[in-house]
């Protein structure tokens, strides 16, 4: 069984550009999570999405950023414009249920690693 | 604030070592307790779990962990650690809903 998928690894963009992030989850999980680690700090929680729905973005830090899960399927992060605090690893993961629970493993991908110069 | 606290940011271990990483969490009520790993170029992937019962728990490759309700902790431990062992290891506790709440981290290196 394939695990979370991200891409790209790395990305390296300049102040005021754009990037796009994707996350392709396990077959199967309605529940996507977007974390990310800025250097130095915890890996955060960003937000949820049931299927194409997002339940909880309580964690995006602002409107330059924009995830989506057209379809239910894989999902995108965008950052637009992208500032230096951006930099940091963005980590996707994906569950069965919704909720913290002994049968409910959130699985995570690899991260994408962002540098904003 | 609600929080979860690694105490080492960096340990250095030699083969067969003793480790004990701390893992102190602020929530209150019921809390759901994890350590998960990242080998070097590795996803993040889950180490061990506690959810109830035993406040022992062990978990994949001879780790096992502790929790402490009186202390708010959940301490990583392995009797003698490998050289396979150099990771970054995650304390993370759920609260309530869906998602984790992680700490900083630590990094291990273990020296032949």
């Amino acid at each position: 069984e394939a695990g979370v998928t991200q891409f790209p690894s790395h990305s390296v963009i300049e102040k005021g550009q754009t990037v796009t992030l994707r996350c392709d989850p396990i077959s199967g999980h309605d529940n996507l999570y977007w974390y990310r680690r800025v250097m130095g700090k915890e890996i955060k929680f960003l937000l949820h999405f049931v299927k194409e729905s997002k339940q909880d973005e309580s964690g995006m830090p602002n409107n330059r950023f924009l995830a989506e899960r057209t379809g239910g399927t894989y999902s995108t992060l965008k950052v637009q414009p992208a500032e230096l605090e951006d930099s940091g690893v963005y980590f996707c993961a994906s569950s069965l249920y919704p909720a913290v629970r002994w049968d409910n493993e959130q699985f995570f991908g690899p991260g994408t690693r962002l540098t904003v110069l | 604030a609600q929080s979860v606290s690694q105490h080492n940011h960096h340990v250095i271990l030699s083969e067969a070592a003793s480790l004990e990483l701390g893992c102190n969490y602020s929530y209150g009520g019921t809390v759901n307790l994890f350590w998960y790993v990242q080998y070097p170029g590795q996803h993040l992937q889950l180490l061990l779990k506690y959810f109830s019962g035993d406040p022992l728990v062990k978990g994949i490759k001879g780790f096992e962990a502790e929790f402490i309700k009186s202390k708010f902790s959940f301490n990583l431990r392995k009797p003698s650690v490998q050289w396979s062992d150099t990771a970054e290891y995650f304390c993370a506790v759920g609260n309530s809903g869906y998602a984790l709440n992680f700490g900083k981290g630590t990094s291990l290196l273990v020296t032949p």
